[in-house]
């Protein structure tokens, strides 16, 4: 009963550096989401796919990119991490379009860039 | 562009009173209104969804109201407990498939025992 699963769950990066943020869901949905939230602030969204092999831009996806292989993994990679990516990152999955169902979330990874 | 206030930042309250969380929007052309649990280190927990057609949700202690017309919706929470300390979150889906949630910044609550 896993649900959404979010890995790394903390990760400290130098500036220009990459990485890959990991979700992976078990409830076979076919949509999928990232968002970020800065302290203080609502979430907002990176990128999102509303199937295997179709992803979208969200509100703010510059410096980011993803991928979907597969119903379960949707990863987001940071090419040339910058201070302005340090943020929470939040994965997360829903049945059907927002409209009817709610959104599951991940547990987030907290992500700082120095 | 839609915007999603929620005030105050953050609200105390003593164990067992009725209170209310408030959410605005600048744009009633919305399709649902969801009110979501954040916990410390935690992700977003879904309480209640609101179709725009309606105008009420309720499950067990708590109650979400929705005003399209004058852009609010009120979060609702009965005889407080310390275990509903938590940070509370409004979004609005303003298109319909879209897939695009637009979010408050959150109402952070804490209930005294």
């Amino acid at each position: 009963n896993a649900g959404v699963t979010q890995t790394p769950k903390f990760r400290i990066l130098k500036i220009g550096q990459s990485m890959t943020l990991q979700c992976t869901q078990d409830m076979n949905h076919n949509y999928m989401y990232w968002y970020r939230q800065d302290p203080g602030m609502g979430l907002k969204l990176i990128y999102y796919s509303v199937g295997a092999g179709i992803t979208d831009k969200g509100e703010v996806p510059n410096g980011y990119n993803v991928s979907r292989s597969t119903t379960e993994d949707f990863p987001l990679r940071l090419e040339l991490a910058a201070p302005s990516q340090t943020s929470v990152y939040f994965c997360a999955s829903s049945p059907v379009g927002l409209s009817n169902q709610p959104q599951h979330f991940g547990d987030g990874t907290r992500l700082s860039i120095l | 562009k839609q915007e999603v206030t929620q005030i105050p930042a953050a609200l105390s309250v003593p164990e067992g009173e009725n209170l209310v969380l408030n959410c605005s929007f600048t744009d009633s052309a919305i399709y649902n209104l969801q009110w979501f649990r954040q916990d410390p280190g935690k992700g977003l927990t879904s309480l209640l969804l609101i179709q725009s057609s309606q105008r009420e949700q309720t499950s067990g202690r708590l109650n979400a109201s929705l005003d399209k017309s004058s852009g609010r919706s009120t979060l609702y929470i009965a005889a407080s407990q310390p275990g509903d300390s938590a940070t509370y979150l409004c979004a609005v889906e303003i298109i319909q498939g879209a897939q695009k949630l637009v979010f408050g910044q959150g109402t952070r609550l804490t209930i005294n025992p």
